[in-house]
C-alpha cells in the first residue's frame, strides 16, 4: 500500500521569503503521478502543481515549483515570493499511474502555511 | 472555464435521517470520484465512477450508496446518518486521456449531523 508522508504539520514565512514544503512517499510502483494541492481558509481543494514520474524534470508552475527525488521518494514544494494569499493547509497527494480509471488520490496529512506581512 | 459542481452547499440533518449529495462533473468528465474529509483532516477516498461502472472503492461505509447516471453526474446517498458523518465532502472528476489523469475539486458539501 501507498502512504504519503508530511513531517511539517505547520509553517510559517514572511511575504516575499522562500518556503519548502516536505513530502516524501512510500510505493513499490515505478510509474505514478504525484501533487500538490491547496486548500485555502475557504475550503476548496485548488490543484497547485503535478509531477509524472517518468520525467526527470522538476515541475515549475510560476512561483511553485517542485523538488523531485524518485530514488529518496521524495517530493518537495518551493513556494518562492510569498504572498498573504499563499495562507493555507497544503496536501501532497500520490495516484498510481493504471490503465483502470477512477484510481484514488493518497493524501499526506498536510502542512498549515501562514504567511505574514 | 467550467468546474465541478455539488449541491448542496451545506446540509443539516438529524441522527437516523438520511442526505443525498450532487455532483456535476466538468463538461466532458467521464470520471467522478467521492471523498471525505473530517474536521483538521486530510480527504479520504469514498468511492469512484467510469462510464457510470464502480471504478474504485475506498473505506465507504455500508450506510453509503453512490452512483453515476448517464449524463455523468453523480449521487452519493447516505443513509442512518451519524454524528461521526459530519464532514466535508468533495466530489472530484476527472476524464481519461491526457497523460495527467488530474483530479479536479468541486467546492465540496459541509454536512452537519445533528
Amino acid at each position: 500500500a501507498q502512504t504519503v508522508t508530511q513531517s511539517q504539520p505547520e509553517m510559517s514565512v514572511q511575504e516575499a521569503e522562500t518556503v519548502t514544503l516536505s513530502c516524501t512517499y512510500d510505493t513499490s510502483e515505478n510509474n505514478y503521478y504525484l501533487f500538490w494541492y491547496k486548500q485555502p481558509p475557504s475550503r476548496q481543494m485548488i490543484l497547485v502543481i503535478r509531477q509524472e514520474a517518468y520525467k526527470q524534470q522538476n515541475a515549475t508552475e510560476n512561483r511553485f515549483s517542485v523538488n523531485f527525488q524518485k530514488a529518496a521518494k521524495s517530493f518537495s514544494l518551493k513556494i518562492s515570493d510569498s504572498q498573504l494569499g499563499d495562507t493555507a493547509m497544503y496536501f501532497c497527494a500520490f495516484k498510481r499511474s493504471t490503465n483502470q480509471a477512477g484510481t484514488a488520490l493518497i493524501f499526506g496529512k498536510g502542512t498549515t502555511l501562514s504567511v505574514s506581512s | 472555464a467550467a468546474g465541478v459542481i455539488q449541491s448542496p452547499r451545506h446540509l443539516i440533518k438529524e441522527k437516523r435521517e438520511t442526505a443525498t449529495l450532487k455532483c456535476y462533473p466538468i463538461p466532458r468528465h467521464d470520471t467522478v470520484y467521492w471523498y471525505q474529509q473530517g474536521p483538521g483532516q486530510d480527504p479520504q477516498f469514498l468511492i469512484s465512477f467510469y462510464e457510470k461502472m464502480q471504478s474504485d472503492k475506498g473505506s465507504i461505509p455500508d450506510r453509503f450508496s453512490a452512483q453515476q447516471f448517464s449524463d455523468y453526474h453523480s449521487e452519493l446517498n447516505m443513509s442512518s446518518l451519524e454524528l461521526g458523518d459530519s464532514a466535508l465532502y468533495f466530489c472530484a472528476s476527472t476524464t481519461r486521456g491526457g497523460d495527467t489523469d488530474t483530479q479536479y475539486f468541486g467546492p465540496g458539501t459541509r454536512l452537519t449531523v445533528l
